[in-house]
């Protein structure tokens, strides 16, 4: 079975600095993997996503990932923080074979000037 | 395109009462999904339809709730009688069938927000 953990309900930075959201993903086979963003009262929209190939995806608003199957990793990254990226932040994964994703609990990203 | 459209987007209501949400996904999207979220419990799958048929339905919580496609442009869920522990975000989402690299992208709805008193 698939699951998901984001490490971390809640991460504050400043404004300029790097944000770092932790994934971690179990499957059994090699799986989908994607980022979504909520906005306060706003369904989730989808920042990037993991299929296959290249395994550091790039997504918008400057926002990467990196798939290390190694770690069974998939963090998401942005080299300098805007007020703009307070959200929360969902991980989710779906194996090859399966129509439904699973989601991570979701970690709220804090910005401060 | 106008996205997945969900309705009412807020909606208040005693316990006990019919609560009905409405979906209307993406034209050629041939899957359909409804997700509940809270604060406990994050977003949990409830069910989900391909082609108007559903395929898994092994997350609606009990048979106060029930969840129908008509056609492909139409879906409800319906939870009758409500109860307080209701009170959470409905999502509704739809995605096309997988692509070449297997990765069909879910596009969600605004969400109905819930609150039963």
């Amino acid at each position: 079975a698939q699951s998901v953990t984001q490490l971390g309900s809640h991460v504050s930075v400043s404004e300029g600095a790097l944000v770092l959201l932790r994934c971690n993903y179990s499957s059994s086979v090699p799986p989908y993997l994607f980022w979504y963003v909520q906005y306060p009262n706003q369904g989730l929209q989808l920042l990037l996503k993991y299929t296959t190939g290249a395994t550091l995806v790039k997504g918008i608003n400057g926002f990467e990932a990196e798939f290390k199957k190694s770690e069974t990793s998939f963090h998401l990254t942005k080299p300098s923080a805007h007020m703009s990226d307070a959200a929360e932040y969902f991980c989710a994964v779906r194996e090859s074979g399966y129509s439904t994703l699973t989601f991570g609990k979701g970690t709220m990203l804090l910005v401060s000037p | 395109d106008a996205g997945v459209i969900q309705s009412p987007r807020h909606e208040v209501t005693e316990m006990g009462q019919e609560v009905t949400l409405r979906c209307k996904p993406i034209s050629g999207h041939d899957y359909l999904f409804w997700y509940r979220q809270t604060m406990m419990r994050g977003l949990e799958l409830l069910i989900y339809f391909n082609n108007n048929v559903p395929i898994d339905d092994s997350g609606m919580p009990e048979d106060r709730f029930s969840a129908k496609m008509p056609n492909a442009s139409f879906s409800t869920l319906k939870i009758q009688p409500s109860e307080p522990r209701d009170s959470a975000v409905y999502f509704c989402a739809s995605s096309p069938s997988r692509d070449r690299a297997g990765a069909n992208v879910l596009t969600f709805g605004a969400g109905s927000r819930l609150t039963v008193l």
